[in-house]
């Protein structure tokens, strides 16, 4: 069954240096998204892209994220300059189409650590 | 504003059946979801619910009431790997997930 993949599993970064999240989303999926989970808490949305822009974004997703879908297959989330509280599991997902009548497939997610 | 209001936690024995509730009072309503979530691991789909009514699929049934802002999902034949964290979920706009902290289930022999 086709599946969602991320890399790296882990990242360990200093704070103020620029990570880059990788995702390979389903490949007959149309939209894509990423979602944090600080531990503990709640699954929480950060932006979708469909169609090579950015289709929603949420308040979390401010000027040090961005995204790029840089060739047919991977999609990446950019942090420009961690912080502290960036730390958290950041799941890609992907959906054939929109959410209502279907659903998001998660990947395994990324562990960002920022010390 | 969105908010969603699920138990934190609750144990059932195997076997048994178990209902997790769920609340919501969200902007808009385009669909409710809800996901199972090992730890350390990422949600899954287990069931989509966008009509009022139950929705029944084997072990799992979820059910949903527009007017009232709830859903419940309920387990039956309880097995030890069902113990994870379920997830409740709202589309409140054009196409992203709205989701609840979620109820972390212990089920015990």
């Amino acid at each position: 069954e086709p599946e969602v993949t991320q890399t790296p599993s882990h990242q360990v970064t200093q704070m103020g240096q620029e990570v880059i999240l990788r995702c390979v989303p389903i490949s007959n999926h149309l939209y894509f998204y990423w979602y944090r989970q600080i531990l503990g808490q709640k699954v929480e949305f950060l932006v979708s892209f469909y169609n090579n822009e950015i289709s929603e974004k949420s308040e979390i997703f401010d000027d040090q994220f961005s995204v790029e879908r840089p060739d047919g297959s991977n999609f990446t989330l950019k942090i420009r300059s961690t912080k502290l509280e960036d730390s958290a599991m950041y799941f890609c997902a992907s959906s054939e189409g929109f959410l209502a009548g279907g659903h998001l497939d998660f990947g395994p997610g990324t562990r960002l650590l920022v010390l | 504003g969105q908010n969603i209001d699920q138990p934190t936690e609750m144990t059932a024995t195997e076997g048994a059946i178990v209902q997790i509730n769920c609340t919501y009072q969200t902007s808009g309503f385009n669909g409710l979801f809800w996901y199972q979530q090992h730890a350390g691991e990422a949600p899954t789909f287990l069931s989509y619910n966008v009509l009022d009514g139950l929705e029944e699929k084997g072990r799992f049934s979820s059910f949903l009431s527009r007017s009232k802002g709830y859903s419940y999902l309920l387990l039956k034949e309880l097995q030890m790997k069902d113990s994870a964290s379920y997830l409740c979920a709202v589309i409140p706009g054009a196409n992203n997930l709205f989701f609840g902290t979620g109820t972390r289930l212990t089920v015990i022999p």
